[in-house]
């Protein structure tokens, strides 16, 4: 079956630009994950939905990174008037049917990511 | 503020070789403490731990939690090139939030 997908994979913006990058989760999973990964780091978690509520937003680095998720499966994450210290890869992960859940399985598949460069 | 540290940061090992990967945690609301393996791509699930002392294995890797110690290891035995990677630690809380570490960097050179 179809794993998580994001586009656009690769984003080159320049500095003050919006951009919105876009993540399909697999289907049937009610929580959503956005995370920004530095070179060399580990993901920096931005923030979480379960189906289409915002639990948490606290990841997230200013109010010019915005997130939605308006109908419980597919989220946008908009990064308003970009800076360079945006640039990393933005990847999005997906977990838990509500099967899982109630059996306790746990696993959290991720996208690609999209590598946001902004110039 | 919640956050998992890993150790060491990076680690260079011949073939052959065991490692031993380190992670540490401290977070409210602690579920499951995750392990994923990140190549030149997205990460990749290893394990999930929710119970002390009850090692997980998988062909040559194998993991462990001490929630008293509030930490885990990460077990490569007779390590291969292909295991060179980021190796991720995270720590799941009860709502399903996920704090990574740093990551471990594994270069296994023949």
């Amino acid at each position: 079956g179809a794993g998580v997908s994001q586009s656009p994979r690769y984003k080159v913006a320049k500095r003050g630009q919006d951009v919105a990058l876009r993540c399909d989760p697999i289907s049937g999973h009610v929580s959503l994950f956005w995370y920004q990964q530095a070179l060399g780091q580990g993901p920096e978690f931005l923030t979480y939905f379960q189906n289409e509520a915002q639990l948490d937003k606290s990841g997230l680095p200013s109010d010019r990174f915005f997130a939605e998720r308006p109908e419980g499966s597919v989220s946008t994450l908009k990064i308003q008037r970009t800076q360079q210290e945006d640039s990393a890869v933005y990847l999005c992960a997906s977990s838990s049917t509500p099967e899982d859940r109630r059996t306790n399985f746990y696993e959290q598949y991720f996208g690609p990511g999209t590598r946001l460069t902004v110039t | 503020e919640d956050k998992v540290v890993q150790s060491p940061l990076s680690l260079v090992v011949h073939e052959g070789d065991t490692v031993t990967l380190n992670c540490s945690y401290e977070v409210t609301n602690f579920r499951s403490l995750l392990w994923y393996k990140q190549e030149k791509k997205a990460p990749t699930f290893l394990f999930m731990l929710t119970s002390s002392g009850i090692e997980k294995k998988s062909g040559r890797l194998s993991s462990i939690l001490d929630k008293k110690e509030l930490s885990s290891i990460l077990n490569i035995t007779a390590t291969q090139t292909g295991d060179s990677a980021i190796y991720l630690c995270a720590s799941k809380t009860s709502y399903d939030k996920v704090i990574f570490g740093p990551g471990t960097s594994l270069s296994v050179i023949p």
